[in-house]
């Protein structure tokens, strides 16, 4: 499977713990990029990160988010001290390039994150 | 402030008919548009794009049309069939940033 691979699936996490979701990209995409949606709602973009480098985190919230894409394996987001409210799907997608022929970003199938 | 709409929540169609999804977008730097489908409990799967040189692009069943006066595009499908019952974003970016800005999609239901 050559897809945008994230796990786990689904997170189960009682308020002050820690989440970590993990992300791997397509075989040959350097350009990852996180994406929450809330429930009834559309995808908000939250980071976009190249290997060692976040590029643009204008839309992850300023406290106990974070986001690392490391020269090697998957990238993480981690989200420390989780209140119920961070509960939703997170997306990772990746992409080949920026240029405008690889901007399609292509999506995993999300993890389930929920607060209890 | 929703730089990207997509103002029908749910859309009703036949089987075999044409279904027309709309989406308005405000930032005029959006240079790059995109059409998802997504099932529930799965990500959203890529469709269909046009670049903002274009006003048409078509790929089998799917043709998306740009308006840049009107900042509005459509995704038409026909003939629509039960299986592409999901619901459809609509997103943008603009050359000088990679992060899409996505519609609140609207949920398509073909009926047998």
């Amino acid at each position: 499977n050559a897809g945008v691979m994230q796990n786990p699936r689904h997170l189960v996490r009682r308020r002050g713990q820690e989440a970590r979701l993990r992300c791997s990209p397509m075989k040959g995409h350097s350009h990852v990029y996180w994406y929450r949606q809330l429930p009834e709602e559309g995808l908000k973009f939250m980071v976009y990160l190249q290997k060692e480098n976040i590029i643009d985190e204008s839309g992850m919230p300023k406290e106990r988010f974070s986001a690392e894409f490391p020269k090697e394996g998957p990238s993480i987001l981690r989200i420390q001290q989780v209140v119920r409210g961070d509960s939703a799907a997170y997306f990772c997608a990746s992409s080949l390039s920026q240029g405008p022929l690889g901007e399609t970003q292509y999506f995993g199938p999300g993890t389930r994150l929920l607060v209890l | 402030d929703q730089q990207v709409k997509q103002n029908s929540p749910s859309l009703s169609v036949q089987e075999g008919r044409i279904s027309i999804l709309n989406c308005d977008y405000t930032n005029s730097m959006f240079d790059y548009f995109l059409w998802y489908k997504k099932y529930p409990a799965e990500g959203p799967t890529f469709l269909i794009s046009i670049s903002s040189i274009k006003d048409k692009n078509e790929d089998g069943r799917f043709t998306v049309f740009l308006n840049k006066s009107a900042k509005h595009l459509s995704l038409h499908i026909v003939p629509s069939q039960p299986g592409d019952s999901a619901v459809y974003f609509c997103a943008a970016s603009a050359r000088a940033g990679n992060m899409l800005t996505f519609g609140g999609g609207t949920r398509l239901m073909v009926k047998p």
